[in-house]
């Protein structure tokens, strides 16, 4: 039972290139969810999920796209990254109904140049 | 939306002294509220959450309490040890009404003193 595992651990861009991190869970977990962290900043929602096939935004929407295709995968895209997207970027995850506690993966540090 | 206020920033205590951390929130359909502890370079780490209905939740060392007609909740620490030397984030989230996801607050670091 591996939890929740994010992939790449670390990734450099240059302003313009595109990429797409990847978030798995193995917990059968419902809800799923990506935020940003910067520093001084703490942690915000940038899109999460309800259930296969299901999206929304959260506080900080603009530049990401995010896709739901299976249960246990939560994909974060960046079409054309910029400078102000370099961040550490979490995945969580949490069961529906009335447990909350959400399970957060590694992170993914991301660079932008 | 939901607004998370965390104060202090930065709290320094002695090692074996207590350390409080405060948190309010601004929405009043919050009904959880959990507490996450963040080593350097590490994720996010559940230490203790409360929900809207109890006012007051221990666990060893560590308590939270919820005030909800004035908004706030806090973290308490006792009898603090250089382990628990950490970032700190409060969060809250109203479930349900077709929104989802934590606010956090900005953190607290907590510097415990030899």
């Amino acid at each position: 039972n591996a939890g929740v595992t994010q992939t790449p651990k670390f990734r450099v861009l240059k302003t313009g290139q595109s990429m797409t991190l990847l978030c798995a869970q193995d917990m059968n977990h419902e809800y799923m969810y990506w935020y940003r962290q910067d520093p001084g900043m703490g942690l915000r929602l940038i899109h999460y999920s309800v259930g296969e096939g299901t999206t929304a935004k959260g506080e900080v929407p603009d530049g990401y796209n995010v896709s739901r295709l299976k249960k246990q995968n939560f994909l974060l895209g960046l079409e054309s990254a910029a400078p102000s997207q370099t961040s550490v970027y979490f995945c969580a995850s949490r069961t529906s109904g009335s447990q909350e506690t959400q399970y957060f993966g590694p992170g993914t540090r991301l660079l932008v140049l | 939306g939901e607004n998370v206020e965390q104060h202090p920033s930065t709290l320094s205590v002695q090692e074996g002294d207590s350390a409080v951390i405060k948190c309010t929130y601004s929405d009043s359909a919050s009904n959880y509220f959990p507490w996450y502890k963040q080593e350097l370079g590490k994720r996010p780490q559940l230490i203790i959450d409360i929900r809207s209905n109890v006012g007051e939740k221990k666990d060893q060392r560590i308590a939270v309490t919820l005030n909800k007609t004035a908004k706030h909740f806090s973290l308490h620490i006792t009898e603090t040890q250089p382990e628990d030397s950490a970032v700190y984030f409060c969060a809250a989230l109203a479930s349900g009404g077709g929104a989802d996801g934590l606010t956090f607050g900005k953190g607290t670091h907590l510097i415990i003193q030899p």
